[in-house]
């Protein structure tokens, strides 16, 4: 009964593939966030959707793509992998709830390696 | 951009409270002050939040100052398992900003 589910742990991959890492959450939130950490272990916001629609993008090449199917799932596609792509990827989710965006929940993330 | 300045680490008995400082200066009246840290390999975990007054949970205490400029986050008995990176975060909105944090190791 995991909280925040990312698949795969694990995803090695060779440049120019494209690829996706699927996040569910079964917190009942309605917003969902992706993080990048890049081997010099800053977290950074790439995206968030709330109740399916994207609320937050930052700069993010647009070989970038999360799709929300559901309040509760968040995919992340990653189209022409690049060396630089490589990192630990983080998805999250939270309740808005009297206008504030409450505590995050991590899943556990998906290392990503790129040849 | 990170509105936090933490030390880069600092070292905690077990057992004994570990206080962490986090300064910030150019908080403004609506912005809450986050605290989350990462244990190596896993999703960050939420630890406590809070606006202007103190504030206590299970995990911490989180003590703010009155101008709100700084505040610490209060470990009170600090275990092995509480060896992590610890973040302070001022937040207005929907986005966590992540800075460097403080690195804390409890040693036995």
């Amino acid at each position: 009964d995991t909280a925040v589910s990312q698949t795969p742990k694990y995803l090695v991959t060779q440049m120019g593939n494209d690829k996706s890492i699927k996040c569910e959450q079964n917190l009942g939130h309605d917003t969902m966030y992706w993080y990048k950490q890049d081997s010099k272990k800053f977290l950074k916001i790439m995206f968030s959707y709330n109740n399916k629609e994207l609320i937050i993008n930052e700069t993010v090449p647009n070989r970038f793509s999360p799709k929300s199917p559901d309040k509760a799932h968040l995919n992340l596609h990653i189209n022409s992998l690049e060396l630089g792509d490589s990192a630990v990827y983080f998805c999250a989710s939270s309740r808005l709830a009297g206008g504030l965006y409450n505590e995050q929940f991590f899943g556990p993330g998906t290392r990503l390696t790129v040849l | 951009d990170a509105k936090t300045t933490q030390p880069p680490s600092m070292d905690c008995a077990e057992g004994r409270a570990a206080n962490l400082p986090c300064n910030h200066s150019t908080i403004s009246g609506n912005e809450y002050v986050y605290w989350y840290r990462q244990i190596h390999s896993q999703g960050p975990q939420y630890i406590i939040h809070g606006l202007k007054n103190n504030e206590t949970n299970e995990m911490a205490s989180l003590i703010i100052t009155e101008d709100r400029k700084s505040s610490t986050l209060i470990l009170p008995h600090a275990t092995l398992r509480d060896t992590a990176v610890y973040y302070c975060i001022v937040r207005d909105d929907y986005k966590l900003s992540f800075g460097a944090g403080t690195t804390v190791t409890v040693r036995a």
